[in-house]
């Protein structure tokens, strides 16, 4: 079946450090990744996505892309700020047939960015 | 622009109590997930309709059954609750677009289960 690997956090950044989050996929045709974000206390927000190989997407100064040969998706952000401090997850959606594109998802990276 | 919204955004049920959460997809959004995220937890698919047809199902325990209604929007319903069911709950809505879909998600119910 499918399956999404997130590197375990938490992850703990000064403010304007380089972020990475890597994220690695198993899945048995094309899938489209996502990365959502989910800050204290609130639901599931899109920060990009990538629907096919070399697709890079980007997103509030997030950047990710779609490396089918290493079935990565990892996630990069130049310049942390404090307000980017959240809990990130990696997924991908494959049809499963007709209409159904259910996500998977990684287990989530807990990023804490100080000032 | 509209989002998914859910009711209620909490709940505190007692053991073996029931509960219903509601869902009102994006506008011409024809597909409705339903996710589980336990405390600490990634999200868990639980169920999902298309057309107001069940399309796939997942982790989803037999006392907790679900329907789309004709104005797309959805309702879980959860009997017997058990102190494990305590969790958040999201709905996604799906935009499919020249090849390329993306579930948007509401802001979930939390349910507590005393």
């Amino acid at each position: 079946g499918n399956s999404v690997t997130q590197m375990e956090g938490p992850v703990t950044l000064s403010e304007e450090a380089f972020l990475t989050i890597n994220c690695t996929y198993t899945a048995t045709g094309y899938p489209s990744l996502f990365w959502y974000v989910q800050y204290p206390g609130e639901g599931l927000q899109l920060l990009l996505k990538a629907t096919k190989a070399d697709d890079k997407g980007s997103n509030k100064g997030f950047e990710a892309t779609y490396r089918k040969e290493t079935t990565s998706f990892h996630l990069e952000k130049g310049s942390v700020q404090v307000s980017d401090s959240a809990v990130y997850f990696c997924a991908l959606s494959e049809s499963g047939g007709g209409s159904n594109y259910k996500l998977t998802f990684g287990k989530g990276t807990l990023l804490t960015v100080n000032p | 622009a509209a989002g998914v919204i859910q009711s209620p955004r909490h709940l505190i049920k007692e053991k073996r109590e029931t509960a219903t959460l509601k869902c009102y997809p994006i506008p011409r959004h024809d597909t409705v997930y339903w996710y589980q995220q336990g405390p600490g937890q990634d999200p868990q698919f639980l169920i999902s309709f298309y057309e107001k047809m069940q399309s796939d199902k997942g982790s989803i325990p037999d006392r907790f059954s679900a329907q789309q209604f004709s104005d797309y929007h959805s309702e879980l319903n959860m009997s017997s609750l058990e102190l494990g069911d305590s969790a958040l709950y999201f709905c996604a809505s799906r935009s499919y677009k020249r090849g390329q879909e993306t579930q948007y998600f509401g802001p979930g119910t939390r349910l507590l289960v005393l």
